[in-house]
């Protein structure tokens, strides 16, 4: 079954440093979501895209981050400086968006990120 | 504001013990209610999409029911690996991105 792969699963780094996360969705999957989600809440949506433009980023402290997928398949979330208040788990998911508002997302295993 | 609140918090049962966990929703023109499943540090796991008041999907012991203002999620009973954060998102006209509460931390004891 294909699943929505990300990595690191896990960072630690201090706060002003630069972190990048990587997704790579369901091989066919037109549309990638960023969510963050703070512990012992729901995700929050941070960045969508459709192919390679971005369709929703009002979310998005564009001050610090950014988000890109160059070729509509893979996408990177940086986040530069790293504050305190970044720690939370990254989750990418996708869905193919042939009829985007019925597809169901599809989450990958998250990255989970602890500012020092 | 769009809003989705859900209902306990947090839940514990006996193995065996049936219940059920509560979304409700204020969105203008609902276009999905989705439930998800998360395990500790994992991400969400797909379980059902309702689309219309009236709508229920099952799933082994789960099943999910839709009203025009909340959904249920009814465990029927449940198993110690029924144990995890029950996480409920809706979809709204004009939007693409899923709304999410704040989820249901259920543990099923032995």
């Amino acid at each position: 079954e294909a699943e929505v792969a990300q990595s690191p699963r896990y960072k630690i780094t201090e706060k002003s440093q630069a972190v990048a996360f990587w997704c790579d969705p369901i091989s066919g999957h037109a549309t990638l979501y960023w969510y963050r989600q703070i512990l012992g809440q729901g995700p929050e949506l941070l960045v969508q895209f459709q192919d390679e433009s971005v369709v929703d980023d009002s979310q998005l402290p564009k001050d610090r981050f950014s988000a890109e997928r160059l070729k509509g398949v893979d996408s990177t979330l940086k986040i530069q400086p790293a504050e305190l208040g970044d720690s939370a788990m990254y989750l990418c998911a996708s869905s193919r968006a042939l009829d985007a508002k019925k597809e169901t997302q599809y989450f990958g295993p998250g990255t989970r990120l602890l500012v020092l | 504001e769009d809003q989705v609140t859900q209902s306990p918090e947090a839940l514990r049962l006996q193995e065996g013990e049936s219940s059920s966990l509560n979304c409700s929703y204020t969105v203008s023109g609902l276009r999905g209610l989705f439930w998800y499943r998360q395990d500790p540090g994992k991400g969400p796991e797909f379980l059902f999409t309702l689309y219309s008041a009236g709508e229920e999907k099952e799933k082994e012991r789960l099943k999910a029911t839709l009203t025009k203002k909340e959904s249920f999620l009814h465990i029927t009973a449940p198993k110690p690996e029924d144990s995890a954060t029950y996480l409920c998102a809706v979809r709204y006209e004009g939007a693409q991105k899923l709304v999410f509460g704040q989820g249901t931390r259920l543990t099923i004891n032995p």
